[in-house]
């Protein structure tokens, strides 16, 4: 069973750091292409980036409210994703998803973790 | 600002067909990326519902379907029942953005 495990939310001021993990199991995490998508309270689902897998490339991409701030890595010996976020703002408040992709589609969810970006 | 445009509610009787539609651009859609659909229960995470356009995963009723012509897509939920009550969003790739895209989202009430 595939199973995403999100952590490392709480509450940041703004201009903070905060880096979320995401600990996956139940596939072959090696060959899998990950993203993170949020939801800030009340809204709808956005895209924030992607890492594609090793053998791929391994290569990133962001959303443009994000590019520049935020920075997604994998571990592939930890079977882990993070998503590392500085300069944070007010607007970054959501909850943050790890998401497996295949094909393009958002296959598998974690639960999700909640960032709060408040003074 | 999302670039797929859903409704933002559509409702239905119990074993009423409805539809959702999601409009993109030749950028997205237009440009023959795949659509896929997820549903979200309040409070919880989205599940991929219909992906590659029209293909169900397993465990997804039948009575979902999806379709794609143009620069749009389709979801139809034949057979409204209750506990299909819920957010629906389209997702694609846009080639302008280099980035994936969500639709605005659309609530579906069984009335």
């Amino acid at each position: 069973e595939v199973q995403l495990v999100e952590s490392g939310g709480g509450l940041v001021k703004p201009g903070g750091s905060l880096t979320l993990s995401c600990a996956a199991s139940g596939f072959t995490v090696n060959n899998a292409w990950m993203s993170w998508v949020r939801q800030a309270p009340g809204q709808g689902l956005e895209w924030v980036g992607r890492i594609k897998s090793k053998t791929d490339g391994g290569t990133t991409d962001y959303a443009a409210p994000v590019k520049g701030r935020f920075t997604v890595s994998r571990d592939d010996s930890k079977s882990t994703l993070y998503l590392q976020m500085n300069r944070l703002k007010t607007e970054d408040t959501a909850v943050y998803y790890c998401i497996t992709l295949y094909n393009g589609s958002h296959k598998f969810w974690g639960q999700g973790t909640m960032v709060t970006v408040s003074s | 600002q999302s670039v797929l445009t859903q409704p933002p509610s559509v409702s239905g009787a119990p074993g009423q067909r409805v539809t959702i539609s999601c409009t993109g651009s030749s950028s997205n859609i237009g440009a023959n990326y795949d659509v896929h659909w997820y549903q979200q229960f309040p409070g919880t995470a989205p599940k991929l519902l219909i992906y590659g356009n029209s293909n169900r995963p397993s465990g997804v009723p039948d009575r979902f379907s999806g379709s794609k012509s143009g620069t749009s897509a389709s979801l139809a939920i034949s057979g409204l029942q209750a506990e299909d009550e819920a957010d629906y969003y389209c997702q694609s790739y846009d080639s302008s953005l280099s980035a994936y895209v969500f639709g605005t989202g659309t609530k579906v009430t069984v009335l």
